[in-house]
């Protein structure tokens, strides 16, 4: 079965500095989602990558899928408070359903 | 407008009792998912379905039981069987498109056994 592996599981920077994230898969990633958590409400789905070397970005979220198709990352830019919360990778193992990594906590401090 | 609403929000068990927790999507989606999260790791498949009135056990499904005889609708019910039943408990649908299958969450229910 596939398995991601979140690193780090916790995080903590100060407001304004560029950060990354990153999501080991043991198999072949076909889809790999980024989802961000604040701390007791759901998630709330960031970016979704497919292709080998594929690169997209969202406001200062930068998020990358190895040529190998087997690592992402996840990059903040100029971090700000409202980044702060809780990051899930997910994985689509090809059986219609997603498989998530143990999250990665992120803490901004001013 | 268009999402995905779990009730209630904070949920009380006694132990032995059975408890269904409620959710309803708005999206037109096909697929529904229920999922567990403990303290400190990630999210653990309880059951899923791809169509109305058939569905399929997940990684977790030993003392859970779901229902989907409406496509808006797939409620969960944690029985008397589940040991460890206190957890934060997510919904979410897709739309199971041909190149995506991005799953939109709902804002979660707690469950606490006393």
């Amino acid at each position: 079965s596939q398995e991601l592996e979140q690193s780090p599981q916790s995080l903590i920077v100060q407001e304004g500095k560029n950060l990354t994230i990153n999501c080991t898969s043991s198999k072949t990633l076909y889809g790999l989602y980024w989802y961000k958590q604040k701390y007791g409400e759901g998630l709330i789905f960031l970016m979704m990558l497919q292709k080998g070397g594929e690169e997209k970005s969202h406001e200062k979220i930068t998020a990358k899928l190895d040529e190998k198709k087997q690592q992402s990352s996840l990059h903040i830019t100029a971090s700000q408070p409202s980044h702060a919360g809780i990051y899930l990778c997910g994985a689509d193992p090809g059986a219609q359903k997603l498989v998530f990594g143990q999250g990665t906590r992120l803490t901004i401090n001013p | 407008d268009g999402g995905i609403t779990q009730s209630p929000k904070y949920l009380f068990r006694k132990e032995g009792q059975n408890v269904t927790l409620s959710c309803e999507q708005n999206l037109n989606h096909d697929a529904m998912y229920w999922y567990r999260q403990d303290p400190g790791q990630g999210l653990r498949l309880i059951y899923y379905s791809q169509i109305v009135n058939d569905f399929q056990k997940g990684d977790i499904a030993e003392g859970y039981s779901v229902s989907r005889e409406k496509k808006e609708s797939f409620p969960l019910t944690v029985t008397s069987a589940q040991k460890n039943p206190t957890a934060f408990y997510l919904c979410a649908s897709s739309s199971r498109t041909r190149n995506t299958d991005t799953q939109y969450f709902g804002p979660g229910t707690r469950l606490t056994v006393l």
